[in-house]
């Protein structure tokens, strides 16, 4: 049981430069999610998943685009990477905590990205 | 859509000393308030829950406290550790935990 599981961990691109971010958890979680990490500004939802064949957009979803075409995955595409993308990236997939009445996210283990 | 306002920014306490981190929220919808810590290098991992049901969670040396009417939440550690040095975020969502929006993050210091 990996959990979730992110590739790369390290990514170095050149303004204008289209990548894929890789998402794969073995948990059968329905929810899974896309958060990009900056300094003093937290977590920011980028993407999220419902379940397989269905994304909605986050607080800050330009220049991404997702797919959700199994459960176990859910990649982040960069459709041309500017600088502003650097950043760490954490992929998530939530399951009920045990009372049911909350979501516990399992976090990847980070993509750091330098858009140069 | 939900706003989360999360302070101190920067935390430094005596080891054995309390913590206490407090957050607002915007939307009186959201009913789950997690709290996540993050130790350096690491990925963000839950560390105490409390729905809008509950005034109060404890577990072991951490607490949290929610006041719905004042919109706002606090995560309390009592006789910290150095161990307990990481980022704390606090977090509120009105899905139940999904569709998670988090604060900006507590860089808290133990210092021994």
């Amino acid at each position: 049981n990996a959990g979730v599981t992110q590739t790369p961990k390290f990514r170095v691109l050149k303004t204008g430069q289209s990548m894929t971010l890789l998402c794969a958890q073995d948990m059968n979680h329905e929810y899974m999610s896309w958060y990009r990490q900056d300094p003093g500004m937290g977590l920011r939802l980028i993407h999220y998943s419902v379940g397989a064949g269905i994304t909605d957009q986050g607080e800050v979803p330009n220049g991404y685009n997702v797919s959700r075409s199994t459960t176990e995955d859910f990649p982040l595409r960069l459709l041309s990477a500017a600088p502003s993308q650097t950043s760490v990236y954490f992929c998530a997939s939530s399951r009920p905590t045990r009372d049911r009445r909350g979501s516990e996210a399992f976090f990847g283990q980070g993509t750091r990205l330098t858009v140069v | 859509g939900e706003n989360v306002e999360q302070h101190p920014s920067t935390l430094s306490v005596q080891e054995g000393d309390s913590a206490v981190i407090k957050c607002t929220y915007s939307d009186s919808a959201s009913n789950y308030f997690p709290w996540y810590k993050q130790e350096l290098g690491k990925r963000p991992q839950l560390i105490i829950d409390i729905r809008s049901n509950v005034g109060e969670k404890k577990d072991q040396r951490i607490a949290v406290t929610l006041n719905k009417t004042a919109k706002h939440f606090s995560l309390h550690i009592t006789e910290t550790q150095p161990e307990d040095s990481a980022v704390y975020f606090c977090a509120a969502s009105v899905r139940r935990g999904n569709k998670l929006v988090f604060g900006a993050g507590t860089i808290l210091r133990v210092k021994s």
